[in-house]
């Protein structure tokens, strides 16, 4: 009863490879999220979507895309996979409530082994 | 430029003693200020929120500080139990345009709970 589900949890793909990750969320939220985890680092920002039709570049966001395809799902893209996208990829909803900020909920992971 | 980060990379406690976890943060826009906990292999998970207007917040457990004076925050755990293992991250949260807001996240305290 997860309200983020990201799949797959595990990926292994080749060097120059297309690969997708999907997330889907039960909480009704507008805004989503994508990141991107590397040992010993902190979280990433890939790309972000406060709706339907808004995309947003985060801080890395070279070598990958998005598609916000429904309100509940926001997919990730690796166009042509390369080694250093070997990393933990998380999703992330979150809804701006009456001013006071912005907390995240953030789904299990997925985690990418590029060869 | 702008970061978040903590003061240690880890700590250890031994079981039942309070834990406190740091923070510095640099950017004197930001107004509201997140906790979460990431246990192996999950996705970081909510643990308890604080805005600028407030030096003190308390949870079940934990409570949070902020200093806006000096940018610090710290996360406090009373009686440290061994499910309280994780890494730890702070998140700041700013408006960065319109109605945008950015969040960005430290690179995380590894806690440690001794038997």
């Amino acid at each position: 009863d997860a309200d983020v589900t990201q799949t797959p949890r595990n990926r292994i793909t080749k060097t120059g490879k297309r690969i997708m990750l999907e997330c889907s969320q039960t909480k009704g939220h507008d805004r989503m999220y994508w990141y991107r985890q590397d040992p010993g680092l902190g979280l990433r920002l890939i790309y972000y979507s406060f709706d339907v039709k808004d995309i947003n570049k985060g801080e890395i966001s070279d070598g990958y895309s998005v598609s916000r395809q429904a309100q509940a799902k926001f997919s990730l893209s690796l166009e042509s996979a390369i080694p250093n996208q070997t990393a933990l990829y998380f999703c992330a909803t979150s809804d701006l409530v009456g001013g006071k900020g912005e907390t995240q909920y953030f789904g299990p992971g997925t985690r990418l082994l590029v060869l | 430029g702008e970061s978040v980060g903590l003061h240690l990379p880890t700590l250890s406690v031994q079981e039942g003693d309070n834990s406190i976890i740091n923070c510095a943060y640099s950017n004197s826009a930001s107004d509201y200020f997140i906790w979460y906990k990431q246990e192996s292999g999950k996705g970081p998970q909510f643990i308890i929120d604080i805005r600028s207007n407030m030096d003190k917040r308390q949870g079940q457990r934990v409570t949070v500080l902020l200093n806006k004076t000096v940018k610090h925050l710290s996360l406090q755990i009373a009686a440290t139990q061994p499910g309280d293992s994780a890494v730890y991250f702070c998140a700041e949260n700013r408006r960065s345009s319109g109605s945008a807001r950015q969040l960005t996240f430290g690179s995380g305290t590894q806690l440690t709970v001794l038997p």
